[in-house]
């Protein structure tokens, strides 16, 4: 049974441009969630994907967007980069989209916005 | 507002040395808490999920808590490779998506040989 993946594995971007980060499901796993982690702080919930359709997000503004595949696979997508998006972006995904359901992270996409 | 915060910043034991890291919450409605482990480097590991009061869950080692107010994960003869980041979590009820957790800054644990 293979993990959780994401590519790549770190980044650097400059202020303004675009990146989109990706991430490879749990086998029989539809459900991801993303998830924002500066520096020395927990993880801030970006959004919740499940069979394709976003089902929650958080305080993230809308140049934060992302794509659920049919493979269930996914891809967050930020716009318009500034330096505070400099972060560990982790990905989770779960058997559903249901608390009692125990989330499986991968390893993070380390971006740095320069 | 929905907060989650965690004591000690920092802890180091001496292995064998037993102790409780805290986690305190204010939020509008409890859905669940959770503990999770993050070692450097690497997406946080899911240890526990509470739901109520009263509610304890063990192991290995770790035992979670939780009442009202607080939880606490308490760590029994810790080993070195108990050394972490320990993170606590809390997802509210008037908050979309069941996988919405907030999150404390962490404990971070290290066990001296």
């Amino acid at each position: 049974e293979t993990g959780v993946t994401q590519s790549p594995t770190h980044l650097i971007k400059t202020r303004g441009q675009q990146v989109t980060l990706r991430c490879s499901s749990q086998s029989g796993h539809n459900t991801v969630s993303w998830y924002q982690q500066a520096l020395g702080q927990g993880p801030q919930f970006i959004f919740q994907y499940y069979r394709e359709e976003e089902n929650g997000r958080g305080n993230f503004p809308p140049r934060f967007s992302g794509l659920q595949f049919p493979n269930y696979s996914s891809e967050l997508n930020v716009n318009a980069l500034e330096l505070d998006d400099s972060a560990l972006y982790l990905c989770a995904s779960s058997p559903g989209p249901f608390l009692d359901y125990e989330q499986y992270f991968g390893p993070g996409t380390r971006l740095t916005v320069t | 507002e929905d907060q989650v915060t965690q004591s000690p910043e920092a802890l180091r034991l001496q292995e064998g040395e037993s102790s409780s890291l805290n986690c305190s919450y204010t939020v509008s409605g409890l859905r669940g808490l959770f503990w999770y482990r993050q070692d450097p480097g690497k997406g946080p590991e899911f240890l526990f999920t509470l739901y109520s009061a009263g509610e304890e869950k063990e192991k290995e080692r770790l035992k979670a808590t939780l009442t009202k107010k607080e939880s606490f994960l308490h760590i029994t003869a810790p080993k070195p490779e108990d050394s972490a980041t320990y993170l606590c979590a809390v997802s509210p009820k008037d908050q979309t998506g069941a996988n919405n957790l907030f999150f404390g800054t962490g404990t971070r644990l290290t066990v001296i040989p």
